[in-house]
């Protein structure tokens, strides 16, 4: 299981978009990188996964330089409902244990 | 589609009392996992399955034990339980590899007094 460091804290306002940053300088060539997203009093859930390049759905997108050492969460004109904690994963086809990290507190201010 | 559910959804324990927080999931994934979420911080891994018959510790699990004999079920139990312990404890399932997605249960949590 790669180690990830993502910044602890965050601040932002309604209507920008925000980056969030992982870096994951020991990730394997089979590793997949995924991203959740969790609320105070609930679990977390799935936002979005990749493994190079660009990924995005209706929620967010997902950059993935050429060397996969780190990959950024972007998430458009975010919105109050947006404040949460979001944890960046990586893990692979050999990987049982699944350990998250501290994960960056994203607080959005009107 | 009930997806992980978990019961009970609150409980206070005294000191030294024992309990099983139950987890099922109806997706037929082979991973399962609990967690532990202390008051502003982050999840901790206490065990984990990755299938009937098939159990291993995570970073925490002193205090705790869990069975995996049927797919869908995956109880943790807590024997003599110790303030330490109150926390919010969250399941989850994966489904073919470990690395795929991860669906949470509803949580639950526990005071031990």
């Amino acid at each position: 299981l790669a180690k990830t460091t993502q910044p602890i804290s965050m601040d932002s306002y309604e209507g920008q978009e925000v980056n969030i940053t992982c870096s994951h300088n020991n990730i394997a060539t089979n590793d997949y990188i995924t991203w959740y997203q969790q609320f105070p009093s609930q679990g977390p859930r799935f936002i979005i996964q990749g493994y190079k390049t660009k990924v995005t759905n209706e929620v967010a997108s997902l950059f993935i330089p050429a060397d996969r050492k780190s990959s950024t969460l972007s998430l458009p004109r975010v919105s109050l409902s947006d404040t949460a904690v979001y944890y960046c994963l990586v893990a692979g086809d050999r990987d049982d244990k699944i350990i998250f990290g501290k994960g960056t507190r994203l607080h959005i201010l009107p | 589609n009930a997806g992980v559910t978990q019961t009970p959804k609150f409980r206070i324990l005294k000191i030294g009392q024992s309990m099983t927080l139950q987890c099922t999931q109806d997706m037929n994934h082979n991973y399962m996992y609990w967690y532990r979420q202390d008051p502003g911080m982050g999840l901790k891994l206490i065990y984990y399955s990755v299938g009937a018959g098939i159990t291993d510790k995570g970073e925490v699990p002193n205090g705790y034990n869990v069975s995996r004999s049927t797919t869908e079920d995956f109880p943790l139990r807590l024997e003599l339980a110790a303030p330490s312990q109150t926390s919010v404890y969250f399941c989850a399932s994966v489904g073919r590899l470990a690395s795929y997605e991860q669906y949470f249960g509803p949580g639950t949590r526990l005071t031990v007094t």
